[in-house]
């Protein structure tokens, strides 16, 4: 069965430190997408990134990257020099029957000036 | 400017009273899906469409209905809430059919109480 797991239920960082979320997820099938949103305070939910299974190139936007494995099944995610306005909750999903995300229980980052 | 909608975004209400949250998306999405969310169990889906006139159950169905008339609109009926249906609703839409092609677009959310 599929199923994401985010272990770190809260993280908290001060201004300019690197962090990481980390995100595992379960699947049996070959074809499946990944994906991470944001859920700021204000409660709505932003579509940060997409990921399929057959590319397994890390990605990097700006401050954040993503670092895809196949072989440990993680898709974790890293803010570079974190800044408050990156305080929020974070998701990591799965998608793996083309018709639903499965997400994970989130990770509430909270970054202090 | 491309959007989904949902109204509205807080309502309280009582056990057994007939509720209808709205979702309307503008970008002519052909896929549309309902999820709740409740501390703890982060989003779990309620229903989806692929279509009009083609629903389908998630993994919590069980007190909801939807319909899908029109391409745009997928409500979410509340027959006779109960408490236990109190949560943060939201409703999403993607460009294809499926989430293969394209990232759900979310709603800004409707929190729900049922007293």
């Amino acid at each position: 069965a599929q199923k994401v797991t985010q272990a770190q239920t809260e993280i908290s960082v001060v201004e300019k430190e690197d962090v990481t979320l980390d995100c595992v997820y379960e699947t049996r099938d070959t074809t499946y997408y990944l994906f991470w949103y944001k859920q700021p305070p204000s409660g709505e939910l932003v579509f940060l990134i997409r990921r399929n299974s057959f590319d397994e190139q890390n990605e990097i936007s700006g401050r954040y990257s993503w670092n895809f494995q196949k072989s440990t099944s993680s898709f974790n995610f890293t803010i570079t020099a974190s800044q408050v306005v990156d305080s929020a909750v974070y998701f990591c999903a799965l998608s793996e029957n083309n018709d639903k995300l499965i997400f994970g229980t989130g990770t509430r980052l909270q970054v202090f000036p | 400017e491309a959007q989904v909608t949902q109204n509205p975004r807080y309502l309280i209400t009582v056990t057994g009273k007939k509720l209808t949250v709205t979702c309307s998306q503008n970008m002519n999405h052909e896929y549309m899906s309902w999820y709740r969310q409740d501390p703890g169990l982060g989003l779990r889906q309620i229903y989806y469409s692929m279509n009009v006139e083609v629903t389908d159950k998630g993994d919590v169905p069980e007190g909801y209905k939807v319909s899908r008339k029109e391409k745009r609109n997928f409500p979410l009926i509340l027959e006779s809430p109960s408490p236990n249906q109190t949560s943060l609703y939201f409703c999403a839409s993607s460009l294809a059919r499926g989430l293969y092609n394209s990232p759900l677009h979310f709603g800004n959310g409707t929190r729900l109480t049922v007293t």
